[in-house]
């Protein structure tokens, strides 16, 4: 079985450069979520998708930051303008379904970098 | 307000020692779930155990064993006999099952583990 595929592994912007970030989720989960991962901390969940609904973007700043699911499968987040606190590590992960025992499979992450 | 602290941040110990990663956490609900989440250098988190909040049975798997008290609010995590490829970061999440929840994960800050030859 396939896992989370995340793309790019890497980025390096400038700030106030616009930078989107592709997450494909295992088949057939259909909850799918975007965590932040700041240097030394815990991963912090940006926004939550039901299939194509948003369940829950609270930590979402959304003067910057956005995502969709579009059909229910790949997501991407984008972040335009970026800036130097965003640098950090972006954690896709999906479920079966949404809910508080259902075990979460995260991808690799990807890593970016803001100057 | 933190859910779960994970008050050792780094820790390091020598090859066959046995090492605990302590985890506090809070709530209101009645029923929540805690894990537990490796982070090896590789980056990826790897999922370790679950516990639903009505389970208090202590669990031993392989080398590893989890420890959940309710009446301190506390998940503990021991390695026994350690090895240099349980060097890692080890996060302790909890998730909710009240309704407002999107039962994402809340992560404590992590403990990094190094075990040395």
């Amino acid at each position: 079985e396939a896992g989370v595929a995340q793309s790019p592994r890497y980025k390096i912007i400038e700030k106030r450069q616009s930078v989107a970030f592709w997450c494909n989720p295992i088949s057939g989960h259909a909850t799918l979520y975007w965590y932040q991962q700041i240097l030394g901390q815990g991963p912090k969940l940006l926004i939550q998708f039901q299939n194509n609904g948003v369940v829950d973007d609270s930590q979402l700043p959304k003067d910057r930051f956005s995502a969709e699911r579009l059909k229910g499968v790949d997501s991407t987040l984008k972040i335009q303008p970026a800036k130097l606190e965003d640098s950090a590590v972006y954690l896709c992960a999906s479920s079966l379904v949404g809910s508080s025992y259902n075990e979460q499979f995260f991808g690799p992450g990807t890593r970016l970098t803001v100057l | 307000a933190q859910k779960v602290t994970q008050a050792q941040t780094e820790i390091s110990v020598v090859e066959k020692e046995d090492v605990t990663l302590d985890c506090v956490y809070e709530t209101r609900d009645t029923t929540y779930y805690l894990f537990w989440y490796k982070q090896p250098p590789s980056g990826e988190l790897v999922f370790l155990i679950r516990r639903n909040s009505f389970d208090e049975q202590n669990e031993i798997s392989g080398r590893y064993s989890w420890n959940f008290q309710k009446s301190t609010s506390s998940f503990n995590f021991t390695i026994t006999a350690s090895q240099v490829v349980d060097s890692a970061v080890y996060f302790c999440a909890l998730s909710e099952a009240g309704s407002n929840s999107g039962y994402a994960l809340n992560f404590g800050k992590g403990t990094s583990l190094l075990v040395t030859p």
